[in-house]
């Protein structure tokens, strides 16, 4: 079965600089969501959407956007990057009215030297 | 969302049942109990979840007391791939609701 896909799968940026993560849902889901995972720490939500409308909002910074496509494909875009942004960035997805399973994706592991 | 408390760590021989409590004294009427894991460093991956009846799929079955305040995930028969942390989440089921992920029990599979 076709799972979530998240590109790329590892990235290194440096401080100040920009980078985007894309995220591919399982085909006919509708609502795409973002967590960031630090070093030694469990997934904390950043932001959702549901038919390309943001939904939720968590604890996303400033530096941080996203977007959902027509195409419900979603793209997190960071600028000003820290030290502190380095982490596993996990994209999950879900069909809005089957109850609420996310299914996610592997990640992408930015690291920001 | 209401809070869940689970053990830091469990231990399970290979081949025998896993059993991972989790405690939800004030789950709400409408919110759901999720099972989630992580293997190391791996996509968050969802195991199961109910919301007042017993359920049971072909990775794990979910027991949740009749007052819902607390549950059980078993696994009926741990293999070493199973060594994960074990995440126990409540919440809504409606489109759009984020997970908070708690600590988590780190279940350890010994050979």
């Amino acid at each position: 079965a076709a799972g979530v896909i998240q590109s790329p799968r590892h990235l290194i940026k440096e401080k100040r600089e920009t980078a985007t993560l894309k995220c591919y849902p399982i085909p006919r889901h509708d609502t795409v969501y973002w967590y960031q995972q630090g070093p030694g720490q469990d997934p904390q939500f950043l932001i959702s959407f549901y038919e390309k409308m943001q939904s939720d909002k968590g604890s996303i910074p400033d530096r941080f956007s996203a977007q959902q496509f027509s195409d419900y494909h979603s793209e997190l875009n960071m600028s000003s990057l820290e030290l502190g942004d380095s982490a596993l960035y996990f994209c999950a997805s879900s069909l809005g009215d089957r109850g609420g399973e996310q299914y996610f994706g592997p990640g992408t592991r930015l690291t920001v030297t | 969302d209401a809070k869940t408390t689970q053990p830091t760590s469990m231990d399970c021989a290979e081949g025998r049942a896993a059993n991972l409590p989790c405690n939800h004294s004030t789950i709400s009427g409408n919110e759901y109990v999720y099972w989630y894991r992580q293997i190391h460093s791996q996509g968050p991956q969802y195991i199961i979840h109910g919301l007042k009846n017993n359920e049971t799929n072909e990775m794990a079955s979910l027991i949740i007391t009749e007052d819902r305040k607390s549950s059980t995930l078993i696994l009926p028969h741990a293999t070493l791939r199973d060594t994960a942390v074990y995440y126990c989440i409540v919440r809504v089921a409606t489109y759009g609701q984020n997970f908070v992920f708690g600590p988590g029990t780190r279940l350890s599979v010994l050979p």
